[in-house]
């Protein structure tokens, strides 16, 4: 399976300042057809996980345009271009790929300072 | 309004079986890859397994295959996981989830329901 490595663990924010996270798979995740198979989620507190960034880069429907994603290959990174409080919680990346086993990193706690 | 209700969750002893349901509404549910993700207390995500739309092919992951069945019933859009011979380390909370196009992207997710393995 691939292994996806997320960093930071734990990222204390300050509201109205930027934020970033990356994702490293064990594998790359650039298909022959140009995408990146890539996807970002955040699990807000007592919530299900929501989709937030699919294909690398694509912004699901309804996310804010402060959220956006990049990278291709092996490492990615998912910015948050002014936090806010309402963007507390757990974002996880994953491969979404089944015949590779679909696979989650491990999570990062984003938190207000 | 996509909507995905979860069920079928609770104590069960080691060894034992389960079945958890998914009722689906909101969109055409045959058209769309289904997918059980688990999420351990105080734990990550962890895929579980997928079924194709209109019963099409399955994946399971390594930690469950040969114990978990994954099925779908179309007529009545429900979404179920058969879970036999539990074990302690399959305590979770079970989503069930919406998939889009042909990877296991997941674009709707349910609240859950709670399985736990003890005796």
């Amino acid at each position: 399976d691939i292994v996806m490595t997320q960093s930071p663990l734990s990222l204390p924010v300050t509201p109205g300042e930027p934020a970033s996270i990356s994702c490293r798979s064990s594998q790359s995740l650039l298909h022959s057809n140009g995408n990146n198979y890539l996807d970002w989620y955040l699990q807000k507190p007592g919530q299900s996980p929501q989709l937030l960034i699919y294909l690398g880069s694509n912004r699901a429907s309804g996310v804010p345009d402060r959220f956006s994603a990049s990278g291709s290959g092996t490492d990615f990174t998912l910015k948050i271009s002014r936090v806010e409080a309402e963007d507390v919680g757990v974002y996880y990346c994953m491969q979404p790929l089944q015949n590779l086993g679909v696979t989650f990193g491990g999570g990062t706690k984003v938190e207000i300072k | 309004e996509v909507q995905l209700v979860e069920s079928g969750g609770g104590l069960v002893p080691p060894g034992g079986s389960l079945r958890l349901s998914c009722a689906a509404s909101g969109f055409t549910f045959n058209n769309y890859a289904m997918t059980w993700v688990r999420q351990a207390p105080g734990k990550g995500l962890e895929w579980v397994s997928t079924i194709g739309g209109s019963g099409g092919s399955t994946d399971y992951a390594d930690s469950v295959k040969g114990r978990f069945t994954i099925s779908r019933d179309d007529s009545n859009n429900v979404l179920y996981l058969q879970m036999n011979s539990l074990r302690a380390e399959d305590t979770a909370v079970y989503y069930c989830a919406k998939g889009i196009g042909s990877t296991g992207t997941l674009d709707y997710w349910g609240q859950g329901t709670l399985v736990a393995v003890s005796s």
